[in-house]
């Protein structure tokens, strides 16, 4: 049974720092990886995909690495903005049941003006 | 391209009485996924429907709980008889083909009272 794992749960930075999330996932047969950013009583916006095939995805200032050996991916945010204050999840599609994202527990971001 | 719409965005049910939350996914998309969210937990798979077909109900309750996808017409996540357990935000998402990025909903809140 596939799990997600996101570190840290909570941060806090202040405006202008790079910034890395970290999504980890047990069973390395994803067909692909997705993070999404959600704001308080808000749906999921999503951010970048990656396919299994790919190592990295880049939208603006994100940018996301999947590494399926290991069992592990990134977001990478450059030059935080307090709008970017978020939960951030990442969710990989399994392939055995092709069926259903397996969805972290989210780190929650707060950039501090 | 209205995105995937979810009505409605807030629902109040006594216990025992019945909830209808309905899903119109993304134009031209074929595959809906509803995802449940309890308070202080995270995304949790339910069901997985194609037109007029359930591919994978393995996350649903096995009582109380259906989902129905017509060939005309929005997607249906029904629970009968709710209970205050039951109170979470559901979301709806929509993709084109199963392993394609997942677009969702804003949700439907359901507080049961």
């Amino acid at each position: 049974k596939q799990e997600v794992t996101q570190i840290p749960a909570a941060l806090s930075v202040p405006e202008g720092e790079n910034l890395v999330l970290n999504c980890s996932f047990t069973d390395s047969a994803i067909y692909n990886l997705q993070w999404f950013r959600q704001d308080p009583g808000k749906g999921l916006t999503s951010l970048l995909l990656i396919q299994s095939s790919q190592r990295e995805q880049t939208s603006g200032r994100l940018n996301a690495s999947l590494d399926k050996s290991s069992g592990r991916s990134t977001l990478y945010i450059a030059a935080s903005q307090p709008g970017d204050s978020a939960t951030y999840l990442c969710a990989g599609l399994e392939e055995t049941s092709g069926s259903r994202l397996t969805f972290g527990e989210g780190t929650q971001l707060t950039v501090n003006p | 391209n209205a995105g995937v719409m979810q009505n409605p965005r807030h629902l109040v049910r006594r216990r025992g009485q019945e909830a209808r939350l309905r899903c119109s996914p993304m134009k031209g998309h074929s595959h809906v996924y509803w995802y449940r969210q309890l308070p202080e937990e995270g995304l949790k798979f339910m069901v997985y429907l194609q037109k007029e077909n359930i591919i994978d109900e393995s996350g649903m309750p096995k009582e109380r709980f259906s989902a129905e996808f017509p060939k005309e017409g929005p997607s249906i996540l029904r629970i009968q008889q709710v209970v205050r357990g039951d109170s979470a935000a559901y979301f709806c998402a929509s993709s084109p083909v199963w392993t394609y990025g997942y677009t969702f909903g804003s949700g439907t809140r359901l507080t049961v009272v």
